[in-house]
């Protein structure tokens, strides 16, 4: 049982290349998640998708995009990547209704650390 | 800004104490806390979880507080062992369930 699987897990980018970091799960959730974490700031919210077909945006969207591409595979794609982009992404994905009923939480990925130069 | 706030970065406490690690929160719409922990170079894991209609919820070593007046949960580590040393994040939800925000995180080191 795989989980939440990430690729790739590094990456060293320079500014304006684009590129999309891909993430897949097998537990047969509705709900997947981008996060990115920075040094005193935690986890920040940047796209979600509730259902296959649909995505929202979260705290700090902008420079990114998603796709959906079935139940079990979210990207995240970078078109012109900055320096402020230099993080370490997370996806994630739940069930949030079932969770909730059964006290869990979020199942994440291990991470793709991001550095654009 | 930043609706969950961790204030303290770092908490070191000996082997067999009690660890307590403080979270805050304002937005009055959040109904589901959880905490995380997260090791070096993995991703963060669940590891307990309240509802807002408790004020306590435990398992095992660790139990989790919920004071929804002063907008502050808790989580107590009882008794502190060495692998418990990690960064641990506090979360919160809506009722709908895909906005869960976490806090900065606290890093605690448990001293043999």
């Amino acid at each position: 049982n795989a989980g939440v699987t990430q690729t790739p897990k590094f990456q060293v980018l320079k500014t304006g290349q684009s590129m999309t970091l891909q993430c897949a799960q097998d537990m047969n959730h509705n709900s997947m998640y981008w996060y990115r974490q920075d040094p005193g700031m935690g986890l920040r919210l940047i796209y979600y998708s509730a259902s296959e077909g649909t995505t929202d945006k979260g705290e700090v969207p902008n420079g990114y995009n998603v796709s959906r591409l079935n139940k079990r595979e979210f990207s995240l794609r970078l078109e012109s990547a900055a320096p402020s982009q230099t993080s370490v992404y997370f996806c994630a994905s739940s069930d949030p209704y079932k969770n909730r009923v059964r006290g869990y939480g979020y199942t994440f990925g291990s991470g793709t650390r991001l550095t654009v130069v | 800004d930043q609706q969950v706030k961790q204030n303290s970065p770092s908490l070191s406490v000996q082997e067999g104490r009690i660890s307590i690690l403080n979270c805050d929160y304002t937005n009055s719409m959040f109904d589901y806390f959880l905490w995380y922990k997260k090791y070096p170079a993995e991703g963060p894991t669940f590891l307990i979880s309240i509802s807002s209609i408790k004020d306590k919820n435990e398992d095992g070593r660790f139990t989790v507080f919920l004071n929804k007046s002063a907008k502050h949960l808790s989580l107590h580590i009882v008794p502190s062992q060495p692998g418990d040393s990690a960064v641990y994040f506090c979360a919160a939800s809506t009722l709908e369930g895909n906005d869960m925000r976490f806090g900065a995180g606290t890093r605690l080191t448990v001293k043999p």
